[in-house]
């Protein structure tokens, strides 16, 4: 079983939806994260959280929440869908030893 | 802030080894790193490379560091087709986060 899950894995939706992208880690983490891709823009980060309690904006928070349901569950919100979030969303974990992030498959998100 | 580039193609022939190049430039970087992301799945490491090291070779692939220039490249011998895919160049510096680069996008011909 994959140790990063992340659901749905597609979704389509329109402008002004809320979306909830779910993402699950068995590794025994404590740090997880979010990111975005857009093609030739690589990866960008838009939340991380270290623990439960603790939760930090990326790069490009606005327009996007987040919810550290517990140390396995990290979830992303868009309250507001908008054309140009339209792209991959990537989670990812890692230790606090040498940073190195394991990643979900993706879920490909595009808003109308 | 922190930057790290990279050329975003690169073709080769089948059995030729590759090169892919990625300059960075924040000197606390601790560990770098390099990530394969293939079709429609998430990014997997590959390799990484301790900043006091300048060289570490794990069977085809090799990571050259040059630390002074803030240089890293990922060499893959005898390139497959399978090895087709796009490479992220990655730097962190102990700390949350890592930067990472805009991919190279590895095409094999055969």
């Amino acid at each position: 079983d994959a140790d990063v899950t992340q659901t749905p894995r597609n979704r389509i939706t329109k402008t002004g939806k809320r979306i909830m992208l779910e993402c699950s880690q068995t590794k025994g983490h404590d740090r997880m994260y979010w990111y975005r891709q857009d093609p030739g823009l690589g990866l960008q980060l838009i939340y991380y959280s270290f623990d439960v309690k603790d939760i930090n904006k990326g790069e490009i928070s606005d327009g996007y929440s987040v919810s550290r349901q517990a140390q396995a569950k990290f979830s992303l919100s868009l309250e507001s869908a908008i054309p140009n979030q339209t792209a991959l969303y990537f989670c990812a974990t890692s230790g606090t030893v040498d940073n190195e992030q394991f990643f979900g498959p993706g879920t490909r998100l595009t808003v109308l | 802030g922190e930057d790290v580039e990279q050329s975003l193609f690169l073709s080769v022939r089948e059995g030729d080894s590759s090169v892919i190049n990625c300059t960075y430039t924040d000197s606390s970087s601790t560990y770098l790193y390099w990530y394969k992301q293939e079709p429609g799945a998430g990014l997997q490491l590959l390799t990484y490379i301790f900043s006091n090291m300048d060289m570490k070779q794990d069977q085809r692939l090799t990571v050259l560091l040059n630390k002074k220039d803030k240089h890293l490249s990922l060499r893959i011998a005898d390139t497959q087709t399978g090895d087709s895919a796009i490479y992220f160049c990655a730097e962190g510096a102990g700390s949350y986060q890592l930067t990472f680069g805009k991919g190279t996008k590895l095409s094999v011909i055969p």
